[in-house]
């Protein structure tokens, strides 16, 4: 079954920087669109970014251009997430997620657990 | 960015009665070549990542248990839950798909028993 295992959170201080991965299974990874979302502590959930299944195109909210960067490695099933001069804003749940459907990008089908990334001195 | 908001915030339902969601977006998410609305509703239980449980704005996700149906075109759109059961209590949300992201969320709609 599809399996979306995300790693790399954790406590880090403002302004330094992570990279959340997202080992994927269960699926054939080179053939579906992939999301980052995220949802603060009590808030509602935020769409971040999105990869075209072969990496040719990538999205973001303009809450994150510029400082977030997302990729894939279909060699390795895994997508990635960096992000650059955290702010305490950022802080929040982070969902690896897989669109539905093959090749199409748009609503998200499944979605990992999430990783906890807090932003704090 | 097209903004999607949703009505009510929060409702209170008793178990076997109707529940209706609201979700307007500021443009038209309906793609007039397929004639398909771009979106979809979540359902997100404590502690969960989201489900999807519907797409397309009326398609149910295999599995959806068939009291739940989406209604509505261009710009405003309906989750209704029918014969509400205990298991149905989370937050629910509208996102929208429409051509080049950002894919926006609605800000969620909490559902709970009366």
């Amino acid at each position: 079954q599809v399996q979306l295992v995300e790693s790399g959170g954790g406590v880090v201080q403002p302004g330094r920087s992570l990279r959340l991965s997202c080992a994927a299974s269960g699926f054939t990874f080179s053939s579906y669109g992939m999301h980052w979302v995220r949802q603060a502590p009590g808030k509602g959930l935020e769409w971040v970014a999105v990869i075209w299944y072969d990496g040719s195109n990538k999205y973001y909210a303009d809450s994150v251009k510029g400082r977030f960067t997302i990729s894939r490695d279909n060699s390795k099933n895994t997508l990635y997430l960096q992000i650059n001069s955290l702010r305490a804003e950022d802080t929040a749940v982070y969902y690896c997620a897989r669109d539905r459907g093959q090749w199409l990008v748009g609503e998200v089908g499944y979605w990992g657990q999430g990783t906890l990334v807090t932003v704090s001195s | 960015d097209i903004v999607m908001t949703q009505s009510p915030d929060s409702l209170a339902v008793s178990l076997g009665e109707r529940a209706t969601i609201n979700c307007k977006s500021s443009q038209s998410v309906l793609y007039s070549s397929n004639n398909k609305n771009y979106l979809a509703w979540y359902q997100q239980k404590p502690g969960q990542p989201p489900k999807l449980l519907i797409y397309w704005a009326s398609t149910r996700e295999s599995g959806v248990p068939d009291r739940f149906s989406g209604s509505g075109s261009g710009t405003d759109f309906t989750l209704t839950i029918n014969s509400l059961q205990a298991e149905d209590v989370a937050v629910y949300y509208c996102q929208q798909y429409y051509t080049t992201p950002p894919y926006t969320f609605g800000q969620g709609t909490k559902l709970e028993i009366k």
